[in-house]
């Protein structure tokens, strides 16, 4: 039973470029919330998306964005990269039946901005 | 405001050590209460979760944690530490108001262990 998977790894990109990022929910799970992990932080919500549309949004720019596929899968994209977005971004996953499931994360995908 | 103190930030233990990591919160309501564990270049593993009833929660890898309502806190402890268990730990709380489950964390405790 495969867990939550997230692709690239690592990604290296410049101030003022664009990335995406992928998460595969956990097998049976249809619920995507996404979290940035700065150096020494913990991590901070980002937005969560259930069928295909985005149900909450933490303190984050326009500039972060997001899809959810017709397969649960989803997708991060972040518009002029700043050096501050620098971080692990995770990807967590649950079922939405019942308020109190808990989220079950990925390894993450580190950014690094030059 | 809402908050989530790990007042910890860095805690070394001698292998065979009983453990204690501290979590306060500061909610409006009994939120929904977890721990997890990251290992360095991983995501984070849920170790134990709290909902309602009995306050003393028991979870994965001989971890327990004790939420203590009057204190606003929820405590994880081991009572001997194994080497494996030098780690980062997240206490996270979910409102009960939030059907949607969203998270807010600490700022970790990183725990070292001695030989």
């Amino acid at each position: 039973d495969a867990g939550v998977t997230q692709s690239p790894t690592h990604l290296i990109k410049t101030r003022g470029q664009q990335v995406t990022l992928r998460c595969s929910p956990k097998s049976g799970h249809d619920t995507v919330s996404w979290y940035q992990q700065a150096l020494g932080q913990g991590p901070q919500f980002i937005f969560q998306y259930y069928e295909e549309e985005e149900r909450q949004r933490g303190n984050f720019p326009d500039r972060f964005s997001g899809h959810q596929f017709p397969n649960y899968s989803s997708e991060l994209n972040v518009n002029a990269l700043l050096l501050g977005d620098s971080a692990l971004y995770l990807c967590a996953s649950s079922l939405r039946q019942g308020n109190n499931q808990p989220q079950h994360f990925g390894d993450g995908t580190r950014l690094s901005i030059l | 405001a809402q908050s989530v103190t790990q007042p910890d930030i860095h805690i070394t233990v001698s292998e065979g050590a009983s453990l204690e990591l501290r979590c306060n919160y500061s909610y409006g309501a009994t939120p929904y209460l977890f721990w997890y564990v990251q290992s360095p270049g991983q995501g984070l593993q849920l170790l134990l979760k709290y909902f309602s009833g009995d306050t003393l929660v028991q979870g994965i890898k001989g971890f327990e944690a004790e939420f203590k309502r009057s204190q606003s806190s929820f405590n994880l402890r081991k009572p001997s530490v194994h080497w494996s268990d030098a780690a980062e730990y997240f206490c996270a709380v979910g409102a009960t108001t939030d059907s949607w489950g969203k998270l807010q964390f600490g700022a970790g405790t990183q725990v070292v262990v001695t030989p």
